[in-house]
C-alpha cells in the first residue's frame, strides 16, 4: 500500500529565510502528488499539485516542490518565508491501487516562521 | 458562496451517545471524504463515498458510519462515541478522479467525555 512520510515534524525558520520541507512516498508505478497547507483552526487547502511533465512545480503564495522519482519524494520549498507562512503543511499522494481521488497524507510539517 | 460546510463546529459528548457530523457541498463534486486529524498522525480517511448511493471504508472506519442519499450530503454517524473518538473531523470533496484536487470543509471539533 501506498505511503507517505514527512520527515520533519517541525521546521523553525526565521523570516525571509529560506526553507524546505521533506516529503517521500512509498515507491509505485505512477503517482499524483499534493502539497496542503492548514492554517490554524481552518480546512486544508491545495498549494500545489504534481500530475505529469515538467518535475518543478510552481504553487501559490511562491512555494514549489520538485519531484524526484529516483529518490521517490516530493520537497516542497520556498525561498523567503514570511511570518504569514506559519502553518501546518501536508504532503499527499493519490492512491494508486485505484482510479478513485482518494489520497494519503503524511503526518504534518509544522512551519514556524519567527521574526 | 461555493464550498464545502460541516456543522456543528464544535461539540462536547458524553461517551456513549450517539452523533451525526453533517457535511454539505454546492460544488456538485461526484466524491466525498471523511477524515479525521490527530496530532502527529496527519489526517487519515474514515470513509469515503465515488458517488451517490456508493461508499466505502477507508484507513479507520470502526465505529462509524455514512450514507450518501445525494450528490451534495454526507453525513457522518457516531453510533455510540468513545473518547477515543475525540479528534478533529474534515469532510471533502472532489471531481472523483485521481488528478483532481479535494476541497476541505472547515472541520467539526469533537470531545467525547
Amino acid at each position: 500500500a501506498q505511503s507517505v512520510t514527512q520527515l520533519d515534524s517541525q521546521v523553525p525558520v526565521f523570516e525571509e529565510a529560506p526553507v524546505e520541507l521533506r516529503c517521500n512516498y512509498s515507491s509505485s508505478v505512477s503517482v499524483y502528488l499534493f502539497w496542503y497547507v492548514q492554517y490554524p483552526n481552518q480546512g486544508l487547502q491545495l498549494l500545489l499539485k504534481y500530475l505529469s511533465g515538467s518535475t518543478l512545480v510552481k504553487g501559490i503564495n511562491g512555494f514549489e516542490a520538485e519531484f524526484n522519482k529516483s529518490q521517490t519524494s516530493f520537497h516542497l520549498r520556498k525561498p523567503s518565508v514570511h511570518i504569514s507562512d506559519t502553518a501546518e503543511y501536508f504532503c499527499a499522494v493519490s492512491d494508486g491501487s485505484s482510479n478513485t481521488g482518494k489520497l494519503i497524507f503524511g503526518q504534518g510539517t509544522t512551519l514556524q516562521v519567527k521574526p | 458562496i461555493a464550498g464545502i460546510t460541516q456543522a456543528p463546529t464544535s461539540q462536547i459528548l458524553a461517551a456513549g451517545r450517539r452523533m451525526t457530523l453533517r457535511c454539505t457541498q454546492d460544488m456538485r463534486h461526484n466524491a466525498m471524504y471523511w477524515y479525521r486529524q490527530d496530532l502527529g498522525l496527519g489526517l487519515r480517511l474514515i470513509h469515503y463515498s465515488n458517488t451517490a448511493g456508493t461508499t466505502g471504508k477507508g484507513e479507520v472506519p470502526d465505529g462509524y458510519s455514512v450514507s450518501r442519499a445525494n450528490t451534495d450530503d454526507f453525513p457522518l454517524t457516531l453510533a455510540s462515541a468513545v473518547p477515543s473518538q475525540t479528534s478533529v473531523y474534515f469532510c471533502a470533496s472532489s471531481a472523483g478522479t485521481r488528478h483532481n484536487e479535494q476541497f476541505f470543509g472547515p472541520g467539526t471539533r469533537l470531545t467525547v467525555l
